[in-house]
């Protein structure tokens, strides 16, 4: 079935780094467009990241330009984001999320992943 | 950026009911690419409503989204048991996407 499951969250001091993964399967990778947005907690949904794809086109949340980089390898079915200088208000779930061909909205969200910035 | 502001911030509706939750854009959103969003603890957000009025894939016929420009609803027809959540609008027609703040649907 379609599912993507993200990975790579923790528990990272202020100022360090991670790189979250998010493997899709169940449908061909390549032909769609990738999102990542968070959620604080107690909090809504924050766009953070998209890329086109064949990954030419990219775009960040002011949020976040110059800190996060996100990628995608379409060989292994995988969407990538790399997160430097982390701050204590980017803790948050991190979802990755599939853009519908149309553009129809994001129609398939993996479950996931935690990021806490704390020292 | 589009600013989206969502009325009320909380519903509280017995089941069977009918909801009506609002969502204001500061601008007017591009080719109405306005989707809703249902998001219960602990779970990822699901697609609902996509185009303004458009329902995706599974979405029983009681979810209805209406609206254009800077002004849309989602109207949930007869509130069953599993429609108690938040429910965020978001528009992706301009650079940065943009979610409404929520409004929570809850349990009378």
């Amino acid at each position: 079935q379609v599912q993507l499951v993200e990975s790579g969250g923790g528990l990272v001091k202020p100022g360090g780094s991670l790189r979250l993964s998010c493997a899709a399967s169940g449908f061909t990778f390549s032909d769609y467009y990738m999102s990542w947005i968070r959620q604080a907690p107690g909090k809504g949904l924050e766009w953070v990241s998209y890329i086109s794809s064949s990954g030419s086109t990219i775009y960040y949340a002011d949020s976040v330009k110059g800190r996060f980089t996100i990628s995608r390898d379409n060989a292994k079915n995988s969407l990538y984001l790399q997160m430097n200088s982390l701050r204590a208000e980017d803790t948050a779930v991190y979802y990755c999320a599939r853009e519908s061909r149309g553009p129809n909205g994001m129609d398939v969200w993996g479950q996931g992943t935690t990021v806490t910035v704390s020292s | 950026e589009i600013v989206l502001t969502q009325s009320p911030g909380t519903l509280s509706l017995s089941p069977g009911e009918r909801a009506t939750l609002s969502c204001r854009a500061s601008q007017s959103v591009s080719s109405s690419y306005l989707a809703w969003y249902q998001q219960k603890p602990g779970q990822a957000p699901r697609l609902l409503i996509y185009g303004a009025s458009s329902r995706a894939t599974g979405i029983p016929d009681r979810f209805s989204g209406s609206g254009s420009g800077t002004d849309f609803t989602l109207t949930i027809s007869r509130l069953e048991p599993e429609d108690f959540a938040v429910y965020y609008c978001q528009q992706y027609g301009s650079s940065p996407v943009t979610f409404g703040q929520g409004t929570k649907v809850e349990i009378k």
